[in-house]
């Protein structure tokens, strides 16, 4: 049972490139979500998905897409990096009601030149 | 929209007890939830309370709540250096977390 792992684990990308960050939880939990965590500012909420086939917006979701095709696995998409999207990127998933418990992955820290 | 204060620094010595306060501004969340992210890893849940009790005790850990005044507490007897990190006291809004800034706690030997 691995959890929550995410790929890369560091990546550096120069202004206007995209990439995927990977996000993969064995643990069948229907909720999962992305955070990105600045200094001083906590994890803020991008987007979250509450099972396969339906995402929705968090409170950061410009400059990020996703899907959500399987329960396994909850990509995020940076369409154009841009400088103020460096920052630490974490991925979460568990299960959906009263009492839920979130299993955070490692992170990925991302770097925009 | 709801929102969580937590002081940002908390320095204490090995052994002394330490205190991490967290106020909401609002809260109808069932649980509340103590998490733990140490230097450059991802958050753990440290401990959580149900909204109806005011206190739960697990083992060197207490969580004290005050629904009326939307205050929630973590108390870590005996503190170790192990115990340096970020703690989070997030809502729970209709399953999504909301975070406030952290409280970095520093242990010095």
């Amino acid at each position: 049972n691995a959890g929550v792992t995410q790929t890369p684990k560091f990546q550096v990308l120069k202004t206007g490139q995209s990439m995927t960050l990977q996000c993969a939880q064995d643990m069948n939990h229907e909720y999962m979500s992305w955070y990105r965590q600045d200094p001083g500012m906590g994890l803020r909420l991008i987007h979250y998905s509450v099972g396969a086939g339906i995402t929705d917006q968090g409170e950061v979701p410009n400059g990020y897409n996703v899907s959500r095709s399987t329960t396994e696995d909850f990509p995020l998409r940076l369409l154009s990096a841009a400088p103020s999207q460096t920052s630490v990127y974490f991925c979460a998933s568990g299960l959906v009601g009263s009492y839920n418990e979130q299993f955070f992955g490692p992170g990925t820290r991302l770097t925009v030149l | 929209g709801e929102d969580v204060e937590q002081s940002l620094f908390l320095s204490v010595r090995e052994g002394d007890s330490s205190v991490i306060n967290c106020t909401y501004t609002d809260s109808s969340s069932t649980y509340l939830y103590w998490y733990k992210q140490e230097p450059g890893a991802g958050l753990q849940l440290l401990t959580y309370i149900f909204s109806n009790m005011d206190m739960k005790q697990d083992q060197r850990l207490t969580v004290l709540l005050n629904k009326k005044d939307k205050h929630l507490s973590l108390r870590i007897a005996d503190t170790q250096t192990g115990d340096s990190a970020i703690y989070f006291c997030p809502l729970n809004q209709g399953g999504k977390l909301i975070f406030g800034q952290g409280t970095e706690l520093s242990v010095k030997p």
